[in-house]
């Protein structure tokens, strides 16, 4: 039974690229939520979504940042025209309806720009 | 929101000594949870516990919900228990789930 899978595991892109990080929840989970590390920071959280649908991004910038959790496939984090300060380690977390027996998170992502 | 503070913000320990890592909260919750963060940045579960106590080793956590704080104990420590320690409380409808700023420990051999 795999963990929570995200890939790229690095990811380097030129400043104003996109940038796609997907995440793969554990079997069975249908919650998923993305959270950002800043170097040397706590993780802040992002959005979370449920099959097809964006239940709370309150932590999503306003501009170039969009997530997607399809009904087949994974979830996927967007980040357009990236600037040197989308540069963090981005992480992926999953959990089942209806359970509180605690979050798995992902290896992250970790994203520089150049 | 909830805010959650963790203390103390760094902390040196020699190998084998022992260590308690607190975690306050503002509002009632329905899960914590502790996680180690090693120097390759990975998140590593320690213990989901919104109350009680259990322990994993030589780890040990205890969570008084009603007072809105949390205990972390490490015993006879040693050089990869180094890393930040995180402690992430989550209440409400969709329970994200809310972070300290994490207790950075090194451990010197």
């Amino acid at each position: 039974n795999a963990g929570v899978m995200q890939n790229p595991r690095h990811l380097v892109r030129r400043r104003g690229q996109e940038a796609r990080l997907r995440c793969s929840p554990m079997k069975g989970h249908s919650h998923v939520y993305w959270y950002r590390q800043l170097p040397e920071e706590g993780l802040k959280f992002m959005v979370y979504l449920q099959k097809e649908n964006i239940i709370d991004e309150s932590g999503m910038p306003k501009e170039r940042f969009s997530a997607e959790f399809p009904k087949e496939g994974p979830s996927i984090l967007r980040i357009q025209q990236v600037v040197r300060g989308d540069s963090a380690a981005y992480f992926c977390a999953s959990r089942a309806t209806g359970s509180y027996y605690g979050y798995t998170f992902g290896s992250g992502t970790r994203l520089t720009v150049v | 929101g909830i805010q959650v503070e963790q203390s103390p913000p760094d902390l040196i320990l020699q190998e084998g000594a022992n260590s308690t890592l607190r975690c306050n909260f503002s509002d009632s919750v329905n899960n914590l949870q502790w996680f180690h963060q090693n120097p390759w940045g990975q998140l590593i579960n320690l213990f989901y516990i919104p109350s009680g106590t259990k322990q994993n080793g030589r780890l040990s956590a205890t969570t008084v919900a009603t007072e809105r704080y949390s205990l972390l104990y490490i015993s006879s420590s040693q050089t990869t228990d180094s890393g930040v320690y995180f402690c992430a409380v989550s209440g409400g409808a969709t329970n994200k789930l809310i972070f300290g700023t994490g207790t950075l420990l090194a451990v010197q051999p």
